[in-house]
């Protein structure tokens, strides 16, 4: 089964550029999270989309970030200006959600580490 | 307030036993993961525990005591390749996920 994917894995460039994100999520799951993380600390959730609809962005900054989920497959993430605080691993992973499952553990795809200059 | 307490680092030997602590003060509990990642990567899932116990899985074994808002994940006979950080995430009562910092641990010969 392939896993979550992300691209690019790495991308540098200066503040108030923009940049943008992709990743497919695991085929068949419905669940699918934006996280950054930063060095030293946990995944912090952007945002979380239930098929193409969204479910929380209470964390995303939307002066300057935006996501998108259409079709309900893949995503974009994308940074508008980037300021030099932005610089971290944004983490894409997706779950299941079946009703008939104990747990819906989240699959992560590789990150990719974002430095603004 | 939403809150998870790991220490930051711990050190242990080669072959040895450590326990990673985990103290969590959420609204509401439907469930603790604990996951490991090492440096650079994603992380990957270890354990998933929902009621009070102990759930084994080979060298990693990971506790939980809802009343006490406590978990620990419990790793045996240590190897290099544990080097890691080991992240505590906790279901609130929304069914969101609330992580933890994560514990660095180091391994040493």
């Amino acid at each position: 089964e392939a896993g979550v994917a992300q691209s690019p894995r790495y991308k540098i460039i200066e503040k108030r550029q923009s940049v943008a994100f992709w990743c497919n999520p695991i085929s068949g799951h419905a669940t699918l999270y934006w996280y950054q993380q930063i060095l030293g600390q946990g995944p912090k959730l952007l945002i979380q989309f239930q098929n193409n609809g969204v479910v929380d962005d209470s964390q995303l900054p939307k002066d300057r970030f935006s996501a998108e989920r259409l079709k309900g497959v893949d995503s974009t993430l994308k940074i508008q200006p980037a300021k030099l605080e932005d610089s971290a691993v944004y983490l894409c992973a997706s779950s299941l959600d079946a009703a008939n499952i104990p747990y819906n553990e989240q699959f992560f795809g590789p990150g990719t580490r974002l430095t603004v200059l | 307030g939403q809150n998870i307490d790991q220490p930051t680092e711990m050190t242990a030997t080669e072959g040895a036993i450590v326990q990673i602590n985990c103290t969590y003060q959420t609204s509401g509990f439907n469930g603790l993961f604990w996951y490991q990642q090492h440096a650079g990567e994603a992380p990957t899932f270890l354990s998933y525990n929902v009621l009070d116990g102990l759930e084994e899985k080979g060298r990693f074994s990971s506790f939980l005591s809802r009343s006490k808002g406590y978990s620990y994940l419990l790793l045996k006979e240590l190897q290099m390749k544990d080097s890691a950080s080991y992240l505590c995430a906790v279901i609130d009562s929304n069914y969101q996920l609330i992580w933890g910092a994560g514990t660095k641990l180091i391994i040493k010969p």
